[in-house]
Formats: C-alpha cells, sequence, structure tokens
C-alpha cells in the first residue's frame, strides 16, 4: 500500500518567515494530494491541494508543489503569521474506483510573534 | 464550522462499558468515515461507508462497530475497549469515493480515554 513520509514533525519559525513542510510518497499510482490543518480542539481542514497534472498550486500566502518523478510533494507558507500556529498533514491517494486517502505524520508549526 | 458534527466531544470509560460515538454530516454528502488520531502516528482509517454500505473494513478490532442508518448519520458503538483504545476519533465526510468527490470534511472529533 501507499506509504507517506513527513519532514519535520515540528517547525519553529519566526512571524513573517517562510515555512516549508516536505512529504514524499511511494506508489507512483498516487494523483491527488491533499494539505489539511488542525488547530487545537478541532478537526484536520483541507487548506490546499494539487493533482499529478499540475506542478505547483497557489493560494494567496499558501502554494504547494509537485515532483512526480522524485515522488515529493511541500507546502510553502509565505509571511507566517501566529495563526498559522497549528498541525499540518499532508496526504496521498491513490486513483481507482476507491481513492483511499493515506496521511502524513503531521507537522506542528509554531509561528513565534 | 465543517457541516460535520460529532459527539460527545469528550468521553471517559471504563474497559467494562458500552458506549457510542456519534456524527452527523449537514453537507449532503453521500460518503462517511471513521479515523483514529494517536499522539505521534498518522491518521488511522477505520471504517468507510459509501451510501450506507460499508465499503472499507481497515482490520478493525470487533470491540469497534460501526452503524451508518442513513447518509447523514454515523456511529462507532464501542464495548470492552482496552486502554491503548484512548485517542481522538475523527468522523468526515465527502461527497463520493472518487476523484474530486474524494475530499473530506472532518468533525471536531471525540477525545476518547478508556481506564
Amino acid at each position: 500500500g501507499e506509504n507517506v513520509e513527513q519532514h519535520p514533525s515540528t517547525l519553529s519559525v519566526q512571524e513573517g518567515d517562510s515555512a516549508v513542510i516536505k512529504c514524499t510518497y511511494s506508489d507512483s499510482a498516487s494523483n491527488y494530494f491533499p494539505w489539511y490543518k488542525q488547530e487545537l480542539g478541532k478537526g484536520p481542514q483541507l487548506i490546499i491541494d494539487i493533482r499529478s497534472n499540475v506542478g505547483e498550486k497557489k493560494d494567496q500566502r499558501i502554494a504547494v508543489t509537485l515532483n512526480k518523478t522524485a515522488k515529493h510533494f511541500s507546502l510553502h507558507i509565505t509571511e507566517t503569521q501566529p495563526e498559522d500556529s497549528a498541525v499540518y498533514f499532508c496526504a496521498a491517494s491513490i486513483s481507482g474506483g476507491y481513492q483511499k486517502v493515506t496521511f502524513g505524520t503531521g507537522t506542528k508549526l509554531q509561528v513565534i510573534p | 464550522e465543517t457541516g460535520v458534527t460529532q459527539t460527545p466531544r469528550h468521553l471517559v470509560m471504563g474497559m467494562t462499558n458500552k458506549k457510542s460515538l456519534k456524527c452527523e454530516q449537514h453537507l449532503g454528502h453521500n460518503a462517511m468515515y471513521w479515523y483514529k488520531q494517536s499522539a505521534k502516528k498518522p491518521l488511522e482509517l477505520m471504517f468507510v461507508y459509501s451510501l450506507e454500505e460499508r465499503v472499507e473494513n481497515n482490520s478493525v478490532p470487533s470491540r469497534f462497530s460501526p452503524e451508518c442508518p442513513n447518509s447523514s448519520h454515523l456511529f462507532l458503538h464501542l464495548h470492552t475497549l482496552q486502554p491503548e483504545d484512548s485517542a481522538l476519533y475523527l468522523c468526515a465526510s465527502s461527497q463520493g469515493l472518487e476523484g474530486t468527490k474524494n475530499i473530506q470534511y472532518f468533525g471536531a472529533g471525540t477525545r476518547l480515554s478508556v481506564l
């Protein structure tokens, strides 16, 4: 089955700096890569996603890049703010009749004011 | 609010108790999921229902018993749990199972402690 590795497990940045979280996946059949943000006391919320026919996608301060050859994808947050502090999960989904989503282990991001 | 509501938010139970977790979605979705979230581990998919039929049972012990009476409601019945079952149990829903319909929306979870 699919295996998703996520690094780093914790990340501290100064407010205004950029943060980058990296994930690798094992199954070349994966074609959908969502990113979730989980704030304290809440469930994960989808913040951005990318499909395998696209190399990069941006949404305001958040961007995701995908390298299909190397089987890795990354989340980039620019101009970080204290409200960006949360746990971020990457995930990969294998194409097929039922697209099971496999999650990474999460990255706890702390933005220091 | 995500449109997925889980109750209770917190639950403490003994190993001999029987309890149930409830999930309700107000998004008109056709698929619902149960996940287990433990510290420093990836989200573990437990069960998937599509149009009230179970499509995935991810090697979950029989002490966890799901029920999906309709596409808006999902239950997880618990009995004779073990302390290692203590975790955050998350419910999610999606429009469907395939392609762009598989974007999942999560509830806030039930924090379960087994004593």
